[in-house]
């Protein structure tokens, strides 16, 4: 079946660093990838996503590119703020019909000044 | 603003009580699914409706019950609640079951079972 693997966390980061969360994938076909995040007391909020190979998807400076020939939808950005400190998510979607995700456990980023 | 809206935040329930969380949404999406998010673990899909389809997850246990009354409202009915049921529970919604179409979720709601 369909799997996520995200680096596990805490990763703890200076203000301006740069931030890189691993996500590999298992899964038959061609998914949709996704990124979410959740901060503090709220829920899961979409951050990007790519629908298809070589695609990358880019939100307030984070930014992911769809890799086939590694399964694998890295997630960046060039310099973390103090409010970027969340829970980010990696998700895959459903190959198989429905609109279903496949989540991986999450990465807590901490963002220190 | 619409979104998706969960009540209560926080439950507590006795083992073996019945319990009922809620869910409402404002953005009039066909689809709601509740998932499970225990801690440091990834969310788990237990079920989700399109419409008034029921889908449920093969690997749900009977425990966990959901209603679909009108478009808007969503329930979760743990009938026996145990320990291991204590989680948090998060709605979503999507526009309809396209592969590209984003889920929206509400704040979720931490349930302790006592």
């Amino acid at each position: 079946g369909n799997s996520v693997t995200q680096m596990e966390g805490p990763v703890t980061l200076s203000e301006e660093a740069f931030l890189t969360i691993n996500c590999t994938y298992t899964a038959t076909g061609y998914p949709s990838l996704f990124w979410y995040v959740q901060y503090p007391g709220e829920g899961l909020q979409l951050l990007l996503k790519a629908t298809k190979a070589d695609d990358k998807g880019s939100n307030k400076g984070f930014e992911a590119t769809y890799r086939k020939e590694t399964t694998s939808f890295h997630l960046e950005k060039g310099s973390v703020q103090v409010s970027d400190s969340a829970v980010y998510f990696c998700a895959l979607g459903s190959t198989g019909g429905g609109n279903k995700l496949t989540f991986g456990t999450g990465t807590q980023l901490k963002v220190e000044l | 603003d619409a979104m998706v809206i969960q009540n209560p935040r926080y439950q507590v329930t006795q083992f073996g009580k019945p319990v009922t969380l809620s869910c409402s949404q404002t953005l009039n999406h066909n689809v709601m699914y509740w998932y499970q998010q225990k801690s440091s673990q990834a969310p788990k899909l237990l079920f989700h409706y399109y419409d008034k389809d029921f889908n449920n997850e093969a690997d749900t246990p009977d425990n966990f019950q959901s209603r679909r009354p009108n478009t808007s409202f969503c329930f979760l009915d743990i009938r026996s609640p145990g320990l291991g049921d204590a989680a948090m529970y998060l709605c979503a919604t999507s526009s309809g079951q396209g592969e590209n179409s984003p889920l929206h979720f509400g704040n979720g709601t931490r349930l302790t079972v006592t």
